[in-house]
């Protein structure tokens, strides 16, 4: 059984820094391609960023417009997680982040998710 | 910026046909796109309904169906039964490494 948890969400306050969590079971992190999607309240998904499996180009990371220059996804072969580093986030940013495996371009398996506040 | 564009709601009576679809502010949705579909109901985890355009996943019922419309993906449900009540989300490739969701459209059945 594949599990994705999350963790590491909470109150963070607007210029500070969160880092995110997600440990993986039942799939192998640096094989899989590890993605963040998020959910502000009462609105839809956006998919936030990407880190590709160690054997597609050495596993490149990319990320949506609205958080580039500011969030960093990297992972830890070791622990078999994936993280996601928010650095001086804004009260946009403010969401559930779902830890989610793609394959075949579509989301395989989904975190539950944790909340993140910014907020002063 | 390109935006994924779906209908923000739409209404389907029980056991009647509908087709949500997916589209984008400049040019045309194609395979390349490598749609996906998700269902999401009120505070629950999104469901993966179909990927690749047109394949289900796992335990997905047939009812549910992908396909391309014009210069749109679709998502069809023939049948629709009261459960089928949810948010739908379309996710698009858009190449570079980057994916795209849908704004949503909010089904409801009545």
């Amino acid at each position: 059984e594949v599990q994705l948890v999350e963790s590491g969400g909470g109150l963070v306050q607007p210029g500070g820094s969160l880092r995110l969590s997600c440990a993986a079971s039942g799939i192998i992190v640096s094989s899989s391609y590890m993605s963040w999607v998020r959910q502000a309240p009462g609105k839809g998904l956006e998919w936030v960023s990407i880190i590709f499996s160690v054997h597609d180009s050495g596993g490149p990371t990319y990320y949506a417009d609205s958080v580039k220059g500011r969030f960093t996804i990297s992972r830890d072969s070791s622990k078999n997680a994936v993280f996601l580093q928010m650095n001086s986030p804004r009260a946009e940013d403010t969401a559930v982040y779902y830890c989610v495996r793609l394959r075949d371009y579509r989301v395989e398996y989904w975190g539950q998710g944790t909340l993140v506040a910014v907020s002063s | 910026q390109t935006v994924v564009t779906q209908e923000p709601s739409f209404s389907v009576s029980p056991g009647g046909t509908v087709t949500l679809t997916c589209g984008l502010s400049s040019g045309s949705v194609s395979t390349n796109h490598y749609p996906s579909w998700y269902q999401q109901t009120p505070g629950q985890i999104p469901r993966t309904l179909i990927y690749t355009t047109n394949t289900r996943s796992s335990g997905v019922p047939d009812r549910f169906s992908g396909s391309i419309l014009g210069n749109k993906a679709a998502l069809t449900i023939t049948g629709a039964q009261a459960d089928d009540e949810s948010d739908y989300y379309c996710m698009l490739y858009m190449g570079s490494g980057t994916w795209v969701f849908g704004g949503g459209t909010k089904l409801t059945v009545v």
